[in-house]
């Protein structure tokens, strides 16, 4: 079944700087890549997503990249500010009705003021 | 978009007691809803998954008589904790599928077992 890493689990920065968390998969069947954030006692939410027939994607202050290749994705957030302090999560699934998703093991980023 | 629900969001049972947690898919219909727990500060692992009119699909380590399923219409599913103990106190998340593979979380549910 597919495996998802996620490096760092915890990451600090200072506001205005990127913040870059990173996944891998192993299942070279999965074609779809969510990425989730979730604060505290609340709901994980879609914050961007991309399917493997693209590289890149931008939303944003948010960015994510794929190399299909390397089963590598990463997760880019530049200018960060204070609400985006929470905890990250990365997945991976196959694009159809009813797949379900692995996520990886999250990151908590925190923003420095 | 999309609204899932949680019914309850918080609920604190006696060991040994059966809890039953509701997840419904306010505006869409969902022929398939998963089940996941969440550890403090863990990741989201899967539990099972829930079909409308068939039995669930539980994951590697889930106890199915443990953890009931059940999902009985296509807005609709169940999970009972049967004979809760403390190491089940957790936050369960429940989500739902619509027509596209996006998957609508719902907001939760913290369960703690005294």
């Amino acid at each position: 079944g597919e495996n998802v890493e996620q490096h760092p689990s915890t990451l600090s920065v200072q506001e205005g700087d990127s913040a870059v968390i990173k996944c891998t998969y192993s299942d070279s069947a999965s074609n779809y890549f969510p990425w989730y954030k979730q604060e505290l006692g609340k709901r994980p939410q879609l914050i961007i997503d991309i399917r493997s027939n693209v590289g890149e994607k931008k939303d944003q202050r948010i960015a994510v990249t794929l190399n299909k290749t390397a089963k590598h994705f990463s997760l880019h957030i530049t200018e960060t500010q204070p609400e985006d302090s929470a905890v990250y999560f990365c997945a991976a699934t196959v694009y159809s009705s009813a797949s379900k998703i692995i996520f990886g093991s999250g990151t908590r980023l925190s923003i420095r003021p | 978009g999309a609204v899932v629900s949680q019914h309850p969001s918080w609920v604190i049972c006696k060991s040994g007691t059966s809890v039953k947690i509701e997840c419904r898919s306010l505006d869409f219909q969902a022929t398939t809803m998963f089940w996941y727990r969440q550890f403090p500060k863990q990741s989201l692992m899967l539990m099972a998954t829930s079909n409308e009119g068939s039995k669930a699909t539980y994951e590697q380590g889930v106890e199915k008589d443990k953890f009931l399923i059940n999902h009985a219409s296509l807005t609709l599913s169940t999970l009972t904790v049967t004979s809760a103990h403390p190491e089940d106190s957790s936050f369960y998340i429940c989500s739902a599928i619509r027509t596209t593979n996006e998957q609508f979380f719902g907001p939760g549910t913290r369960l703690t077992v005294l």
